[in-house]
């Protein structure tokens, strides 16, 4: 199972809403991340989780909060998010010893009100 | 931090002709990473380059490193409507996991 699922597809959230996203992958890997990406721009690298536990914060917004409660598992909450925050967000995992290799979920297309 | 860019941004090509991108960092990487997002779709992961002067070839892909490492190229031979995406190089950007994404050239294929 080389898949990384992410629910929901599609969320619209107003500014005084508390939302999480899940990911979940059965690949085995210990390193999980989350990227944020805008239209037309790349992946912007937001949080590293290796081992279950939060190894880079790439400067996040306290509002974004990660959270990995198993190895499975990459959670994202969100709260009083702003309209500049609508973007598609990405899980991805790796192998710890490749983790230039990583393979991405479909995302959630989220769109703050 | 690191910043890794991609040339050309946008690039129109018949169905059947050759495609390069091309990514250029201004400084020395350990490694870099080639992705393609189909549109609508998420990044796949297409291959890792590690050495120097490394070319490695996937069917109709070509991949190349520069010699000092702070280049490297995606040249599509016969492009297909199947090409269309944008695609990404990826770095390391000064620290373990840590992973910068290039500017993206976007490929459309003319039928």
């Amino acid at each position: 199972d080389t898949e990384v699922t992410q629910t929901p597809k599609h969320l619209v959230m107003g500014m005084t809403n508390k939302k999480s996203l899940k990911c979940e992958q059965h690949m085995g890997h210990r390193a999980m991340y989350w990227y944020k990406q805008k239209a037309k721009k790349p992946p912007e690298l937001m949080f590293v989780y290796s081992y279950e536990k939060l190894s880079i914060n790439e400067s996040v917004p306290s509002r974004f909060s990660p959270e990995c409660p198993n190895s499975s598992l990459l959670n994202l909450h969100l709260h009083a998010l702003q309209p500049e925050d609508s973007a598609l967000y990405l899980c991805a995992s790796s192998q710890e010893s490749r983790v230039y290799e990583q393979y991405f979920g479909p995302g959630t297309r989220l769109t703050v009100t | 931090g690191q910043q890794v860019m991609q040339i050309p941004q946008y690039q129109h090509v018949q169905e059947g002709e050759d495609f390069t991108t091309y990514c250029n960092s201004s400084t020395t990487l350990s490694n870099i990473q080639w992705y393609k997002q189909r549109p609508g779709g998420h990044p796949v992961f297409l291959i890792q380059l590690v050495k120097s002067g490394e070319v490695k070839k996937q069917k109709r892909l070509t991949f190349q490193f520069g010699e000092a490492k702070k280049n490297s190229s995606l040249h599509i031979t016969a492009t297909q409507t199947t090409d269309v995406g944008t695609y990404f190089c990826a770095a390391d950007s000064g620290g373990y996991q840590k992973v910068t994404f290039g500017t993206g050239t976007k490929l459309q294929v003319i039928p």
